[in-house]
């Protein structure tokens, strides 16, 4: 069975510009997470999608949006980029949404913002 | 954003020793996690832990969910050199919401 697929590997983005990063959860998983990983803040929860629907969000600011389409695919978008910004961006993905089916990580995007 | 405490920040040992790593919060938790990340990739999920006072092994990996619910520990007996890269222990808060609290990780190197 494949594993969670992110795209791209690797982003480089100037300040003020937008972008869009993908995520193909494991087949029959609905549910899917974007966490937002760096040095000194570790991992930090996003968003949480499930049938289409955002079930939880974290403290970030309006920028970072998600979305989940009917075949449980996963985009978020980040716009009007900042420095800070620079993070790798995980997804998971689980069979459903209670609280013991354990998250399925893929292998990140690396944004990059100058 | 909110943390979870992680101790050790880093560990080099000798190949075959045991290590001991744990997670506290000031919050309870209904679920403990231990994951590992290898660089270039994302974690990988080792135990999960549902019940408080739960004891979990995994091959040369244990677990334990603490009875108070605010604290886990992981240990991992006769490391070997793949062993290397950096735990990370999680906790979901009650209320089946799905938003992970992290730790910072324990970053393990092994000496062979």
């Amino acid at each position: 069975k494949a594993g969670v697929t992110q795209t791209p590997r690797y982003l480089i983005k100037t300040r003020g510009q937008q972008v869009t990063l993908s995520c193909s959860p494991i087949s029959g998983h609905r549910s899917v997470s974007w966490y937002q990983q760096t040095p000194g803040q570790g991992l930090q929860f996003l968003f949480e999608y499930f049938s289409e629907t955002q079930r939880n969000k974290g403290n970030f600011p309006g920028r970072f949006s998600g979305r989940q389409f009917s075949n449980s695919r996963s985009e978020m978008n980040v716009s009007t980029l900042e420095l800070g910004d620079s993070a790798l961006y995980l997804c998971a993905s689980s069979p459903d949404s209670s609280y013991n089916s354990p998250l399925h990580f893929g292998n990140g995007t690396r944004l990059t913002v100058t | 954003g909110q943390q979870l405490n992680q101790s050790p920040q880093s560990m080099f040992i000798q190949e075959g020793e045991d290590v001991s790593m744990n997670c506290t919060s000031s919050s309870i938790f209904n679920t403990w996690l231990w994951y590992k990340q290898d660089p270039g990739e994302g974690p990988v999920l080792l135990i999960a832990l549902y019940k408080a006072g739960e004891l979990t092994s995994n091959g040369r990996l244990t677990a334990q969910f603490g009875i108070t619910r605010k604290d886990s520990f992981l240990n991992i007996s006769a490391s070997i050199p793949s062993d290397v890269g950096i735990y990370f222990c999680a906790g979901q808060p009650a209320g089946n919401n799905r938003k992970l609290i992290w730790g910072l990780g324990t970053s393990l190197a092994v000496n062979p």
